[in-house]
């Protein structure tokens, strides 16, 4: 079945860049999403990318796809502390058709000032 | 445009009690969805509406959920005899549906349910 792994923790310093990492199984997925959730709070969009596109760039974010190895990252350049959170990355099902996404468990990230 | 919003956001009851959540979608969106998330997951899908169509239902959503959307607005999820393992926030999600989808899909804050 669909499945989304990631690593489920990362730790970096206030300034350096951090590289999230997710592999997703489903190959017929349409878009691929990076969201970001603050402890309580539901989730923020952040950015996604298109499985023809290998690369997005959003000011401080990028987004890498490889799609032959199903690997998707998102790079947070010149990392503060308020990107401390958990960020999920999420596949479309069925291609983007139906929409429902299918989400890894999240990988938090700590920025130690 | 205020985003998506739910009601209330922390509710406590007690197994076997009903309990209703509610969800107001970004005004111009014509689908929501429901996904449930308990410590340490990501959500799990639950189910979603076009307009006030129920398109699809998760095998999560046991015959003691029922998801209405009336008027294509607002959405209504409903549990009945509620049980422990009911803990979990309860996510809605909105997006325009557009062919060949998506279908970028904005969450609300959740509900933060337990059942004690």
């Amino acid at each position: 079945g669909e499945d989304v792994e990631q690593s489920l923790f990362l730790s970096v310093r206030e300034g350096d860049s951090s590289v999230i990492n997710c592999t997703y199984t489903d190959s017929s997925s349409t878009y691929l999403y990076w969201y970001k959730q603050e402890p309580g709070a539901g989730l923020q969009l952040l950015t996604y990318i298109f499985s023809n596109m290998d690369m997005k760039q959003d000011q401080r974010l990028t987004v890498l796809l490889n799609k032959k190895d199903k690997h998707l990252s998102l790079r947070i350049a010149d990392t503060q502390t308020g990107d401390s959170a958990i960020y999920f990355c999420a596949e479309s099902y069925n291609g983007g058709s139906q929409g429902n996404l299918i989400f890894g468990k999240g990988t938090k990230l700590s920025v130690k000032p | 445009d205020t985003g998506v919003s739910q009601d209330p956001r922390h509710k406590i009851t007690k197994r076997g009690q009903n309990v209703t959540f509610r969800c107001d979608p970004i005004s111009e969106h014509n689908r929501l969805y429901w996904y449930r998330q308990t410590l340490g997951q990501g959500p799990e899908f639950l189910t979603y509406f076009q307009n006030e169509a129920q398109l699809e239902k998760s095998r999560l959503l046991s015959d003691r959920f029922s998801a209405e959307r009336p008027k294509g607005s607002f959405s209504t999820l409903e549990i009945q005899r509620t049980e422990q393992g009911d803990s979990a926030m309860y996510l809605c999600a909105s997006s325009r549906g557009l062919a060949g989808g998506t279908l970028e899909q904005y969450f609300g804050p959740g509900t933060r349910l337990t059942v004690t």
